[in-house]
């Protein structure tokens, strides 16, 4: 099971920020937070991702709260074009121990930019 | 630098036949990661793969499903005698394992797969 909550749906205006909230409660002190999106039929693409620190990219910017229980992903002037499902990601573990680790999407947030 | 590829990215088959979806990971990448996605769907984990070595399968069904990183060649997620149910979005993706790598994972484009 996924180890994150999202939102299942938000609007945004285009041109306006968009701010996809995450929660992820159970995050324990070296495990990353992820941050993909799929737009419709297509494979999922790296957004972002980071540890303690806020991360900036040329797509977007990542604010973990200091207790690193929540996460919000900004992208700062949306597009028509960022419509798509967003997907909070905490690493697992794989049964077999080590340093293996898989991805494991939950639901995602569907954001809708609206003209 | 060419990313995850997949091939083919449509395929139909009849009930039955058997179905092979082949990846060829980022270079450097050592790691593959399979998934499915039913229609209306998410992502569903399915199998681990390092060359040689599946790390974990614990998504795969237990019967029909198999999937294998060889190596020398792509990874291919083989379904035998698929049926209806099998049509779905099966996606690959490719890390180098390890610490963290800069761009996280990275996903192909998927082979849709239709059970005819």
């Amino acid at each position: 099971d996924a180890k994150t909550t999202q939102p299942t749906s938000m609007d945004c205006a285009e041109g306006r920020a968009a701010n996809l909230p995450c929660n992820h409660s159970t995050i324990s002190g070296n495990e990353y937070v992820y941050w993909y999106r799929q737009i419709h039929s297509q494979g999922p693409q790296y957004i972002i991702h980071g540890l303690k620190n806020n991360e900036t990219n040329e797509m977007a910017s990542l604010i973990i709260t200091e207790d690193r229980k929540s996460s919000t992903l900004i992208l700062p002037h949306a597009t028509l074009r960022d419509t798509a499902v967003y997907y909070c990601i905490v690493r697992d573990r794989v049964n077999s121990g080590g340093s293996n680790y898989k991805l494991t999407f939950g639901k995602g947030t569907l954001l809708t930019v609206n003209p | 630098n060419a990313g995850v590829m997949q091939n083919p990215r449509h395929l139909v088959r009849r009930r039955g036949q058997e179905a092979r979806l082949r990846c060829s990971p980022m270079k450097g990448h050592s790691h593959v990661y399979w998934y499915r996605q039913l229609p209306e769907e998410g992502l569903k984990f399915m199998v681990y793969l390092q060359k040689e070595n599946i790390i974990d399968e614990s998504g795969m069904p237990k019967e029909r499903f198999s999937a294998e990183f060889p190596k020398e060649g792509p990874s291919i997620l083989r379904i035998q005698q698929v049926v209806r149910g099998d049509s779905a979005a099966y996606f690959c993706a490719s890390s180098p394992g390890g610490q963290e790598s800069t761009r996280g994972y990275t996903f192909g484009s998927g082979t849709r797969l239709t059970v005819v």
